[in-house]
């Protein structure tokens, strides 16, 4: 496709359910980025991908978050036993420059979370 | 912390020429300045970056103050279309990859 697709558009997920979100990013993007937006906030930074490696998963909130990126082009975000506080919409960014920081990201229109 | 200082919230006309400000002064002299928007129910999407220079694109301009302690984004003729939260960020040179996008400012556009 032209821009990244992220699926599903919105999630509603029972408290201790896992889900996982995916990510298509643009076709031949080096760069992949996981970002989390609460209600009302900016996007906050998760964890960065080149190609298949996960060069940076410092934002991770808790370990019962997981990205991966097997093949260097989609990706998926696990977040196992869902928590109330995981509600948020979590976008996906790609980049055809390997690290940063001139360049734009195009940024997909995000998965929202809703934990009940 | 790559942190900037943006209003709240600003309010334009449509047709009308907006400046929205950015202050930047910790600012070193690798970090380049990125701004994006944010439309509702969407992703960021990219306006413009920049180092020193002032830089014009088909969406907006960015003056950068002559200390580069500041900015302004310029639409030129504001429309309907351009009511977002729009984010000014900062990102060290070298390979810091990461958007710290803070709350920006949310532009309103009036008919």
């Amino acid at each position: 496709g032209a821009g990244v697709s992220q699926s599903p558009r919105y999630k509603v997920a029972k408290r201790g359910q896992d889900v996982a979100l995916r990510c298509d990013p643009i076709s031949g993007h080096v760069s992949l980025f996981w970002y989390q937006q609460a209600l009302g906030q900016g996007p906050e930074f998760l964890t960065y991908f080149q190609n298949e490696a996960q060069l940076d998963k410092s934002g991770l909130p808790s370990d019962r978050f997981f990205a991966e990126r097997p093949e260097g082009s989609v990706s998926t975000l696990k977040i196992q036993r869902t928590q109330q506080e995981d509600s948020a919409v979590y976008l996906c960014a790609s980049s055809p420059r390997a690290g940063g920081p001139a360049g734009e990201l195009f940024f997909g229109e995000g998965s929202r979370l809703t934990v009940l | 912390d790559a942190k900037t200082t943006q209003p709240n919230s600003m309010e334009s006309n449509e047709e009308e020429p907006v400046h929205l400000p950015c202050n930047h002064s910790t600012i070193s002299g690798t970090d380049y300045i990125h701004w994006y928007r944010q439309l509702p129910s969407q992703g960021p999407e990219y306006v413009i970056h920049g180092l020193t220079s002032n830089v014009n694109n088909r969406m907006a301009s960015l003056a950068i103050a002559e200390d580069r302690k500041s900015s302004t984004l310029i639409l030129h003729r504001a429309t309907l279309r351009d009511a977002a939260v729009y984010y000014c960020i900062r990102i060290a040179g070298g390979s810091n990859y990461k958007l710290t996008f803070g709350k920006g400012t949310l532009l309103t556009v009036n008919p």
